[in-house]
């Protein structure tokens, strides 16, 4: 089984600053990667998949990176409605999704 | 536009079973796989399993195997997921998501297991 270990766990970071969310896989997963955003009480919402590309209607400030093993999501100047959990999923063994445990992006 | 729309909460007790119905529209139910990721309050989410609404095959996440049966209606474009023998842990908000990428998901049920 394919584990997905996201750092750090919680980002405090100030409303304009940039972020940067890391995820691991502990094999490769090529770039069938994905990045969802998730505030409380509502669904996780898709933002970035095949790693790098952002899903319809989500803002540029949001970029992803990497393959293989090692992955980034960056948010370039942080909104308020920025801060939530932060989830990476790998589908490389489709049909089976992993997730990541999760990043919490916390105002500071 | 795509929807997801899933059932209302349930309140089972241990041992019972729950069944959680997911209504598409907006796409052709057939076309696209449906996953069911569940989530335990204050925790991260977790994937259970897999269906390909066109064959009817499904893939479950070896934890669930034997409890959770995953099947759909396409002629009202529905997928469910049974999972049986409830306990205390399965206490969770459960969520259908569309295709390989999970583009659409739906608004979440609320299931309780409780005495």
């Amino acid at each position: 089984e394919i584990v997905m270990t996201q750092s750090p766990a919680t980002l405090s970071v100030s409303p304009g600053e940039r972020a940067t969310l890391s995820c691991r896989a502990s094999q490769s997963v090529s770039s069938n990667l994905a990045w969802y955003q998730q505030k409380p009480g509502q669904a996780p919402r898709l933002l970035i998949y095949g790693a790098s590309t952002r899903a319809t209607g989500i803002p540029a400030r949001f970029s992803g990176s990497g393959s293989g093993t090692e992955f980034t999501l960056t948010i370039s100047s942080l909104q308020s409605e920025d801060f939530a959990v932060y989830y990476c999923q790998q589908y490389n063994n489709w049909p089976q999704w992993t997730f990541g445990q999760g990043t919490k992006v916390e105002i500071k | 536009q795509v929807q997801l729309v899933q059932s209302g909460a349930e309140v089972k007790k241990p041992g019972a079973s729950v069944k959680v119905s997911c209504k598409a529209s907006g796409y052709t139910f057939t076309s696209y796989d449906i996953n069911w990721v569940r989530q335990a309050t204050g925790q991260g989410l977790e994937w259970m399993g897999w269906m390909n609404p066109n064959s009817g095959n499904t893939g479950y996440a070896q934890k669930f195997q034997g409890r959770v049966t995953m099947t759909r209606n396409t002629s009202i474009s529905t997928a469910y997921m049974e999972l049986s023998s409830l306990r205390s842990e399965d206490t969770a908000v459960y969520y259908c998501a569309r295709g390989r990428k999970g583009d659409y998901w739906g608004q979440g049920t609320l299931v309780t297991v409780s005495s």
